[in-house]
């Protein structure tokens, strides 16, 4: 069974404090790994797909790295409008769902 | 171009009522997917469909639960007998293509409370 795990659930970060946020996965093939990320009262908005180990791709001030256990979101400089939960997701190979992570919440305090 | 929509957006019923709640995909996305967010917990999976097919329907909770596609376009999630568990937020999504790593883009979200 898929499994993924996210940490930390929280981070309090200051402005320009840059951090990253970690998944953890447990897939029998993988065919996908994907980050969203989610503001109250809103549906996931897509960040990234990364398909292999050692793969990178960046948007604005959000890296998403892979290896072959886990993914890193680093958080470059943040703003407070960087402030929301963002979530990793697998797809194995044999199916198309996507297993979830619980997510972290993220603030970014001015 | 228009995104996902979902409606009602909110709707809250009495224990024991059916409940309808739709999805419209974005144009030419063939595989559409519903997704449940409880308060304090992931997205679980509920149903895949390619088409009007459902070739994965596991994640369904219970056979109060069901849904259909139809044209290749909307789609309808019922519940029936609604119970105070069902209480939770209800995700569509759709994607280009079932497999192949295909991004999946998501509605707005229907919060359904059973009280």
């Amino acid at each position: 069974e898929d499994q993924v795990t996210q940490s930390p659930e929280a981070l309090r970060l200051q402005e320009g404090e840059s951090s990253s946020l970690n998944c953890s996965y447990t897939v029998s093939g993988l065919r996908g790994l994907f980050w969203y990320r989610q503001d109250p009262g809103k549906g996931p908005e897509f960040l990234f797909t990364l398909y292999s180990a050692g793969e990178e791709k960046e948007k604005e001030r959000l890296k998403a790295t892979l290896t072959k256990k886990e993914s890193f979101l680093h958080i470059t400089a943040p703003k407070p409008e960087d402030s929301a939960t963002y979530l990793c997701a697998v797809q194995e190979t044999s199916g198309s769902r996507l297993t979830f992570g619980e997510g972290t919440q993220l603030t970014v305090n001015p | 171009g228009a995104g996902v929509s979902q409606s009602p957006s909110n709707k809250v019923t009495e224990k024991g009522k059916d409940v309808e709640l739709r999805c419209d995909p974005i144009s030419g996305h063939t595989a559409l997917y519903w997704y449940r967010q409880s308060l304090g917990q992931g997205l679980e999976f509920l149903i895949y469909f390619q088409g009007n097919s459902a070739p994965d329907k596991s994640g369904l909770p219970s056979d109060r639960f069901s849904a259909e596609r139809t044209g290749g376009s909307v789609s309808t999630l019922t519940i029936q007998r609604t119970q105070q568990e069902d209480s939770a937020v209800y995700l569509c999504a759709s994607s280009l293509r079932p497999s192949g790593g295909y991004e999946q883009y998501f509605g707005p979200g229907t919060r359904l409370t059973v009280t």
